[in-house]
């Protein structure tokens, strides 16, 4: 089993709609999750951190339920400028592991 | 503010030859640095992580090296490179013992001919 686990899309969405991710890790030692973007050929950027509280940035709310293992990504009235790659990130120690990405592209 | 350079953008080099890619972090101290990889089409595969001079995590490869002289300088070699190493690297930090997320260089694309 992989240590971070994401459905790899592609996610075809019209603008304005909401879409979520997911995505499942290996390790219940893991302390730390993040969201990361990427944009093609280029580097990824951090999006959010997530909090088991869940937390909120604009139209990106992120949670985390330890319980079961998996972080999630939604997004609200997408926009263009969101067609992306998604990334998860769970840290261990130090040591951190990428999930494989999840495609997302919002048409007009 | 703190900043991460990494050089060179491009490369192309025939199999066979060694490399070495660099990587500098500015505006802090003692930061955890990270070399990741991505092939075409593929997530970011950890390489190595180092949390202090001379401290080097390897996760992976086979011909690949990592050295850590400074503090904030990170580098990855090869002796010989391989089609195989093809792909796009990625130099990382994030802040030393904090939870906070990595912040990336550019990258380099390398392509093994």
């Amino acid at each position: 089993r992989k240590e971070v686990e994401q459905d790899p899309g592609p996610f075809n969405v019209p603008e304005g709609a909401t879409v979520a991710f997911n995505c499942t890790y290996s390790n219940s030692a893991s302390q730390s999750f993040f969201w990361y973007r990427q944009d093609c050929r280029k580097e990824p950027k951090l999006l959010m951190s997530v909090y088991s509280s869940g937390n909120e940035d604009g139209r990106f709310t992120a949670q985390l339920n330890r319980a079961s293992q998996y972080i999630s990504l939604l997004i609200r009235d997408s926009k263009l400028s969101d067609s992306a790659t998604y990334l998860c990130v769970v840290n261990k120690n130090n040591d951190m592991r990428f999930g494989a990405g999840t495609r997302l592209t919002v048409k007009p | 503010s703190q900043t991460i350079h990494q050089w060179p953008a491009t490369l192309v080099q025939p199999v066979g030859s060694p490399l070495s890619l660099e990587c500098t972090v500015e505006g802090t101290s003692n930061p955890n640095l990270y070399w990741y990889r991505q092939a075409a089409g593929r997530g970011l595969q950890l390489l190595f992580y180092s949390v202090g001079i001379g401290q080097i995590s390897s996760e992976v490869p086979q011909n690949l090296s990592a050295s850590r002289p400074q503090d904030r300088q990170f580098i990855l070699s090869s002796k010989k490179l391989l089609l195989s190493d093809s792909g796009f690297y990625l130099c990382a930090w994030k802040i030393g013992g904090g939870g906070g997320g990595l912040h990336f260089g550019n990258g380099t694309r390398l392509t093994v001919t």
